[in-house]
């Protein structure tokens, strides 16, 4: 079956420009979770989706970074008055349910955004 | 706070030799741990997991312990291929706010022929 998706792949923008990016989860998942990976790190946890709702935005570095998930299935990420420390490769996971420590999230191949 | 500190790399091995890469953790409770891999150009895919004190994860010849008493999850496998060139990534989940992933800076594994 299809795996989660992303696009786009890439994204050049500069300084001070608005973008938006998309993932599509897998079928049937309810929980969503976007990471930011910067160039040599580990992915960094930003927002938690568990169907229309946001239930952990507790990453999201500021007010300029925002996700919704209007219909429970996919999601937008928006980022305002974009920085060059913007500049990361923004994955996004979904996995069946929310419940318990144990469920497995997919991720999609990210979107590589580079602020100039 | 929830963190995970990894080996750094680059870990520089020849086809067939012994791998280990260490991961240790710091966790309120007893979190589950991972270990997902990137293959060059591609998305992160999990390799294995352990949800309990001393259960192994296995996966592709790879394995990992669940150790409590000295909160590690090393990975290990007896023979490395040049095909397993990637990054890897250790990660834990937590019980509580245990939705997100906590992640490693992440290890480079270079197997030559």
């Amino acid at each position: 079956g299809a795996g989660v998706s992303q696009t786009p792949s890439n994204k050049v923008t500069e300084k001070g420009k608005y973008v938006e990016l998309r993932c599509d989860p897998i079928s049937g998942h309810t929980a969503l979770y976007w990471y930011r990976q910067s160039l040599g790190q580990g992915p960094e946890f930003l927002i938690y989706f568990q169907g229309t709702g946001a239930a952990d935005d507790s990453g999201l570095p500021n007010d300029r970074f925002f996700a919704v998930r209007p219909e429970g299935s996919v999601s937008t990420l928006k980022i305002q008055r974009t920085e060059r420390g913007d500049s990361a490769v923004y994955l996004c996971a979904s996995s069946p349910t929310p419940q318990g420590v144990t469920d497995t999230q997919y991720f999609g191949p990210g979107t590589r955004l580079t602020v100039l | 706070g929830n963190s995970v500190t990894q080996m750094e790399g680059p870990v520089t091995l020849s086809e067939e030799a012994f791998l280990t890469i260490n991961c240790t953790y710091t966790a309120t409770g007893y979190p589950s741990l991972f270990w997902y891999v990137q293959y060059p150009g591609e998305g992160l895919q999990l390799l294995l997991k352990a949800t309990k004190a001393d259960d192994k994860g296995s996966n592709k010849g790879f394995e990992a312990t669940y150790r409590k008493e000295t909160t590690s999850f090393h990975l290990e496998k007896g023979s490395v291929q040049v095909s397993d060139s990637a990054v890897y990534f250790c990660a834990l989940r937590a019980l509580t706010g245990f939705q997100k992933l906590v992640f490693g800076t992440g290890t480079r594994l270079l197997v030559s022929p």
